[in-house]
């Protein structure tokens, strides 16, 4: 069966380094999005993007954040400049229309130190 | 109020047991409604989808949506100990594409 893949699974950093999120999402989706789990806390969404431009963003998601697909197969998350408060679980997701089903890849655990 | 409002429990229940979950929402244009299983430091993975409101079952699991009181439910029979996971319900509206999740329900399974 076809799966979300991320990585890394772990990622340290310093505050203020630039860290890059990689997903492969399942062939054939063409909705992509980036959701985040700070520790303890409720699943929020980031990103959507679709058809190579964001579709919609979240409060969270400001300039310190891009998305992007590079080659038709990964899609990347770049913080330029992290903080603290970065430190969670960071999930790509993928679907195939705008209101199907969204499938989850594993996670990236980043640390911000 | 929150737009999704879930108790987090912990719950925890004997092997075999009919196990509840439900969330409640503020937001009455949510139409898609759908159950994930999180297992510790994993991704969700989807357990059950529905459109507006109805029933639908899966084997074991049984989804419940009531728009009029803006409740949904998640049913789990005969629970088995590898259900134990934390459940999270999350719903999006027709406008646009994004998930809106609860903080989810430890759920534990007691043999």
């Amino acid at each position: 069966e076809p799966e979300v893949t991320q990585t890394p699974s772990h990622q340290v950093t310093q505050m203020g380094q630039e860290v890059i999120l990689r997903c492969v999402p399942i062939s054939n989706h063409l909705y992509f999005y980036w959701y985040r789990q700070i520790l303890g806390q409720k699943v929020e969404f980031l990103v959507s993007f679709y058809n190579n431009e964001i579709s919609e963003k979240s409060e969270i998601f400001d300039d310190q954040f891009s998305v992007e697909r590079p080659d038709g197969s990964n899609f990347t998350l770049k913080i330029r400049s992290t903080k603290l408060e970065d430190s969670a679980m960071y999930f790509c997701a993928g679907s195939w229309g705008r209101t199907d089903t969204q499938y989850f890849g594993p996670g990236t655990r980043l640390t911000v130190l | 109020q929150k737009e999704v409002e879930q108790d987090p429990g912990p719950l925890s229940v004997p092997e075999g047991a009919i196990v509840s979950l439900n969330c409640t929402y503020s937001n009455s244009a949510f139409q898609y409604f759908m159950w994930y299983r999180q297992y510790s430091r994993k991704g969700p993975e989807l357990l059950m989808y529905t459109y507006s409101s109805g029933n639908k079952e899966d084997g074991r699991f049984t989804a419940q949506v009531d728009k009029s009181s803006k409740y949904i439910s998640l049913f789990i029979r005969d629970s088995q100990p590898s259900d134990s996971a934390t459940y999270l319900c999350a719903m999006s509206d027709i406008g646009n594409e994004k998930l809106t999740f609860g903080t989810g329900t430890r759920l534990t399974i007691i043999p």
